[in-house]
């Protein structure tokens, strides 16, 4: 059972829009930066959002992210085949003091 | 370009210790990072499992706490997970991470491990 709350899948046809959402508490996303993180199959996580909303270097501006309360969300636009992969959510717990994720969602292009 | 490969046994008995390390390349670990180990059991989700500091302070999660020791060995620029008593729920690929200091996010991975608990 994972701290961070995620559905465990989200879809879309190419082209659309589509959202992941990380439901927290006032001790993770409540207080402190979400992050997120894309997996493709048989690799390692790669950043892919932090503090919130902001891209690493490399990371196409069709994606963004949002946080809002004890709830942070994920938007991909323009979904693209490439897109399909495990996305996790994660932020700092006060009350842990560590690092938490949310249980992942896996996205399919249709 | 920092790097991080993670290396150790790919098969460990029930009940022994899971020893693995992690080799960090281009970059000192006496930096201002704090390296980590997070794990992925086949099929399922990321779970952190702890962090050490260059100076020795260290945050695990208390799932783990009682059977993690994460170290740091400045010589071999390189860090250490020992997972004691383990069991056949902590089959996983192991990843090293690193974040830095007041930041919250881990923005490099290494390439992870799979360790296998069976007899």
């Amino acid at each position: 059972q994972s701290v961070l709350t995620q559905p465990p899948s989200a879809s879309g046809t190419p082209g659309q829009r589509v959202t992941i959402s990380c439901s927290g508490g006032s001790s993770n996303i409540g207080s402190n930066t979400v992050s997120w993180y894309q997996q493709l199959p048989g690799t390692a996580p790669k950043l892919l959002i932090f503090s919130n909303n902001q891209r690493p270097s490399g990371v196409p501006d069709r994606v963004s992210g949002s946080r809002s309360g004890t709830s942070a969300s994920l938007a991909i636009s323009g979904l693209q085949s490439e897109d399909e992969a495990e996305y996790y959510c994660a932020a700092w717990d006060d009350s842990l003091n560590g690092v938490v994720f949310g249980g992942g969602t896996k996205l399919t292009a249709l | 370009q920092v790097q991080l490969q993670e290396s150790g046994p790919g098969l460990v008995k029930p009940s022994g210790t899971l020893s693995l390390t992690c080799a960090v390349s281009g970059a000192s670990i006496s930096s201002s990072y704090w390296w980590s180990w997070v794990r992925q059991p086949p099929g399922k989700g990321l779970e952190w499992i702890g962090e050490i500091f260059h100076s020795g302070g260290t945050n695990y999660n208390p799932s783990l706490k009682s059977r993690v020791t994460i170290s740091v060995d400045k010589s071999k620029n390189q860090f250490s997970l020992m997972l004691s008593s383990v069991t056949a729920a902590d089959t996983a690929v192991y990843y090293c991470a690193t974040r830095l200091q007041q930041l919250t996010y881990f923005d490099l991975w290494g390439l992870g491990t799979l360790v296998t608990v069976s007899s």
